[in-house]
């Protein structure tokens, strides 16, 4: 079963425009969620989680539970964001689950 | 404390070989994770183990792919009878044994493998 849906394999903003990367799971109990981010050929690194209500580099993420979404949002879109973003599902037992990624691309 | 460590960055295999791809958690870390990103693609889960002990392995092909984290040493995730369709960059994350909500894994470099 499909547990983290990211329904943009691409992504394409200019600089200087919002960007909003998608993410919904399914899951029934309470989700930890969070994003990562790759930088071209880079490893994956940890971008926010959702307990932690911060925000990094201007990105944040709002846990929505209603439409079990936990969508990823940066009012200016730097050219540095292009990367590759996972969003990922933590389920008891340290399970983790990743979405197939939403490539983003910010046009200069 | 060293990150997670994966060799060999760059692996070249002959159709019909054999790939060992290694990986060393992060100190302290007992889980460890392979993932697998295909050309343009994203990232696969493959497999989840424990020291001794496959805790979910439901990512991993039926045949020819194997993993194992023994008590000592690295995990290994072994590839056998290359095809040109195992060409990939495979990731090995690690996270700690405890499963308290904020832990998160931490991704090693990842080892591309690439068949010719």
């Amino acid at each position: 079963a499909q547990r983290v849906t990211q329904p943009e394999k691409l992504l394409s903003v200019f600089k200087g425009a919002p960007v909003e990367l998608k993410c919904n799971y399914s899951y029934s109990g309470s989700p930890e969620l969070f994003w990562y981010v790759q930088y071209s050929r880079q490893r994956l690194q940890l971008l926010l989680r959702h307990i932690s209500r911060e925000s990094i580099k201007g990105f944040t993420a709002d846990l929505n539970k209603g439409e079990t979404s936990f969508h990823l949002k940066k009012p200016f879109a730097q050219e540095e964001d292009s990367a590759m973003y996972y969003c990922a599902l933590k389920r008891p037992g340290n399970q983790f689950y990743f979405g197939t990624g939403t490539s983003l691309t910010v046009i200069p | 404390n060293a990150g997670v460590m994966q060799n060999p960055r760059h692996l070249v295999r002959r159709r019909g070989q054999e790939a060992r791809l290694r990986c060393s958690p992060m100190k302290g870390h007992s889980h460890v994770y392979w993932y697998r990103q295909l050309p343009e693609e994203g990232l696969k889960f493959m497999v989840y183990l424990q020291k001794e002990n496959i805790i979910d392995e439901s990512g991993m092909p039926k045949e020819r792919f194997s993993a194992e984290f023994p008590k000592e040493g690295p995990s290994i995730l072994r590839i056998q009878q290359v095809v040109r369709g195992d060409s990939a960059a495979y990731f090995c994350a690690s996270s700690p044994l405890s499963g308290h909500s904020g832990n998160t894994i931490y991704f090693g470099e990842g080892s591309w493998l690439t068949v010719v």
